[in-house]
């Protein structure tokens, strides 16, 4: 099993412009999360999706949108990308109760 | 959601024991308490969750308080490769959403 896919791995945006982060899960998980992590910080919550069809905002959901679309999928967007918003992105996935299995991630530079 | 609370740095030698200290005086009686790591350069890696009993598993042993207010992780045998950040996160049965805290940089000597 392939687990949590993250595309792309790297990322180098100028300020202003947009893009799309994608992640997909083969596990027939029924929730779905959005992380970013800062050099030398714990992760957090930007957006999660509990079930198909809803999406939730979590901690820091400012600058970004996200689509579940559908039960695999669930991507995450930057409109007009900031210098703030470079960090590592990490998917993940779970079932209710259960363990989350995470991404490798995707490094995201704005200059 | 109820905060942990852990040591920032531990530091071990290869093939011994080690024993990460997790704090939650205000956990809840449904919170689970959940273990991650996150090698360099990777996502986290879940190690291992625990309601109230002690828990095993091939990746490493859950001790859990009997008034459930802190728990130990215990790595049996640390490897070069078990050098990590450790992540104790409390997490309720609803399946809340996992909060992280900034975890046990765990260093092993050779």
């Amino acid at each position: 099993n392939a687990g949590v896919t993250q595309t792309p791995k790297f990322q180098v945006l100028k300020t202003g412009q947009s893009m799309t982060l994608q992640c997909a899960q083969d596990m027939n998980h029924n929730s779905m999360y959005w992380y970013r992590q800062d050099p030398g910080m714990g992760l957090r919550l930007i957006y999660y999706s509990a079930s198909e069809g809803t999406t939730d905002k979590g901690e820091v959901p400012n600058g970004y949108n996200v689509s579940r679309l559908n039960k695999r999928e669930f991507s995450l967007r930057l409109e007009s990308a900031a210098p703030s918003q470079t960090s590592v992105y990490f998917c993940a996935s779970s079932l209710e109760n259960y363990g989350y299995t995470f991404g490798s991630g995707t490094r995201l530079t704005v200059v | 959601d109820a905060k942990t609370t852990q040591p920032n740095s531990m530091e071990s030698n290869e093939e011994e024991p080690v024993h990460l200290p997790c704090n939650h005086s205000t956990i809840s009686g449904t919170d689970y308490i959940h273990w991650y790591r996150q090698l360099p350069s990777q996502g986290p890696e879940y190690v291992i969750h625990g309601l109230t009993s002690n828990v095993n598993n091939r990746m490493a042993s859950l001790a859990i308080a009997e008034d459930r207010k802190s728990s130990t992780l215990i790595l049996h045998r640390a490897t070069l490769r078990d050098a990590a950040v450790y992540y104790c996160i409390l997490r309720d049965t609803s399946g809340s959403r996992l909060t992280f805290g900034e975890g046990t940089q765990l260093t092993v000597n050779p």
